[in-house]
């Protein structure tokens, strides 16, 4: 069965640096693309960028460009998404998600979700 | 500003067929083909539905189908449920970037 668990929920001050996960497993994870989605409190879905865990080739979106950071390690199937700086705009729901395997695009697994919450 | 436009909400009755829709509205889209479409019911993480504009993943209903005509795209949910209700995301690829639409929320009445 596949599955995609995500880390726990965080609280953390504007300013701190953040690491949450993404852990696969019931496929061959380094041969899957995983994406990085961003729901802010009751708003719409944001896709935030992709890697492949094979290689760690990373794309992101403009929009994310630079504010944030995905990687991956394959020994662990785990994908990472991590900030340096949090602001309270941070503030979300982050899911994971996993790329379909062949030329098409579609997510068709996703975790259940991280909820960051950025206050002081 | 979203790539893709679909309609805020949408409403109607258990048994209705209900059309969702998701225009493309970038004039630079390449393979639009590529529109998915995904449920999330409030405080779940979001479900693929259709793919590739009409495929249906396995364990899907059938009463769940795609299409598209132009540069618009549509979910059409037949003998809607009140388990349906939930917000719809479409999906597409376009220019090398990944889009989603701001959602529809269906409400069955």
């Amino acid at each position: 069965e596949v599955q995609l668990v995500q880390s726990g929920a965080e609280v953390k001050q504007p300013g701190e640096s953040l690491r949450i996960s993404c852990k696969g497993s019931g496929y061959s994870f380094s041969k899957y693309w995983i994406a990085w989605v961003r729901q802010m409190p009751g708003k719409g879905l944001q896709w935030m960028g992709i890697i492949y865990p094979g290689d760690s080739d990373t794309r992101y979106s403009p929009s994310f460009e630079g504010q944030v950071t995905i990687s991956a390690d394959e020994s662990i199937n785990t994908a990472y998404l991590q900030w340096s700086s949090l602001e309270a705009s941070d503030t979300a729901i982050y899911y994971c998600a996993r790329r379909s395997w062949d030329a098409s695009y579609y997510f068709d697994f996703w975790g259940q979700g991280t909820l960051v919450t950025v206050s002081s | 500003q979203s790539a893709l436009t679909q309609p805020a909400s949408v409403s109607g009755s258990p048994g209705q067929s209900i059309t969702l829709s998701c225009t493309i509205t970038i004039s630079d889209f390449g393979s639009y083909n590529y529109v998915s479409w995904y449920q999330q019911v409030p405080g779940k993480a979001p479900k693929l539905m259709i793919y590739d504009v009409t495929k249906r993943p396995s364990g899907v209903s059938h009463r769940f189908s795609g299409s598209q005509s132009g540069n618009t795209a549509s979910l059409t949910i037949s003998g809607v449920r009140a388990e349906d209700e939930a917000v719809y995301y479409c999906l597409s690829y376009t220019s090398r970037n990944i889009s989603f639409g701001g959602g529809t929320q269906l409400t069955v009445l």
